[in-house]
């Protein structure tokens, strides 16, 4: 099925780990994103990507890098783990199509840092 | 930039009443609008979107919204719930004109929707 896939879907990581969140969409979008979910905070952007190649800082960058690896892929990585990451974390992609003009998200990464 | 404020964190209702959850956006430009609902556990899934035309949209489950541009608001409305409604619905904004920063989708912080018996 076309969409946003997501890998892993749980991970609990001690402090100080590394890690990377995959994501790959198989949609042609431009556009890709990371979001991360925390309780009464909604949804708030880390980074985000325009176009395959180029990368930018969204609301709360801090603490993650990005890596947009083509068109299709679009990586989150953690260098050094913090339990204030716990959180649940969204890929999205976008179209301009038209009418189409939407997002189509990822199932979530819900990852414990402890 | 653009900013959505969800008026109420938490709305309760009997079933088959009606309901209504707001959202106000404030954007310097013409904006799309969302609304989204994510079920305990689960991901997001869109319930409805404004890009042009009509200001009355209509989406899955029976809800619809309104756009006001007057108001900049985007309330969402059910005209009878029913148990399965019982989630947490997040209203968000884009603005038009993509480029850049432009096209990130903000969102709100959620409005939790509890449907009683």
């Amino acid at each position: 099925n076309a969409g946003v896939t997501q890998t892993p879907k749980f991970q609990v990581l001690k402090t100080g780990q590394s890690m990377t969140l995959q994501c790959a969409q198989d949609m042609n979008h431009n556009s890709m994103y990371w979001y991360r979910q925390d309780p009464g905070m909604g949804l708030r952007l880390i980074y985000y990507s325009a176009s395959e190649g180029t990368t930018d800082k969204g609301e709360v960058p801090n603490g993650y890098n990005v890596s947009r690896l083509n068109k299709r892929e679009f990586s989150l990585r953690l260098e050094s783990a913090a339990p204030s990451q716990t959180s649940v974390y969204f890929c999205a992609s976008m179209t301009l199509g038209g009418t189409e003009y939407g997002y189509t998200f990822g199932s979530g990464t819900r990852l414990t840092v402890v | 930039a653009q900013s959505v404020t969800q008026l109420d964190s938490q709305v309760p209702v009997f079933e088959e009443a009606p309901v209504e959850l707001r959202c106000n956006y404030s954007s310097s430009v013409s904006v799309y609008l969302f609304w989204y609902v994510q079920y305990p556990n689960q991901g997001l899934q869109l319930l409805l979107k404004y890009l042009s035309g009509s200001t009355l949209v209509k989406g899955i489950n029976g809800f619809e919204a309104e756009f006001n541009k007057s108001q900049t608001s985007f309330h969402l409305r059910k005209p009878s719930v029913h148990i399965s409604d019982t989630a947490e619905y997040f209203c968000a904004v884009s603005d038009m004109n993509y480029g850049g920063s432009q096209g990130n989708l903000i969102f709100g912080k959620g409005t939790k929707l509890s449907v009683k018996p």
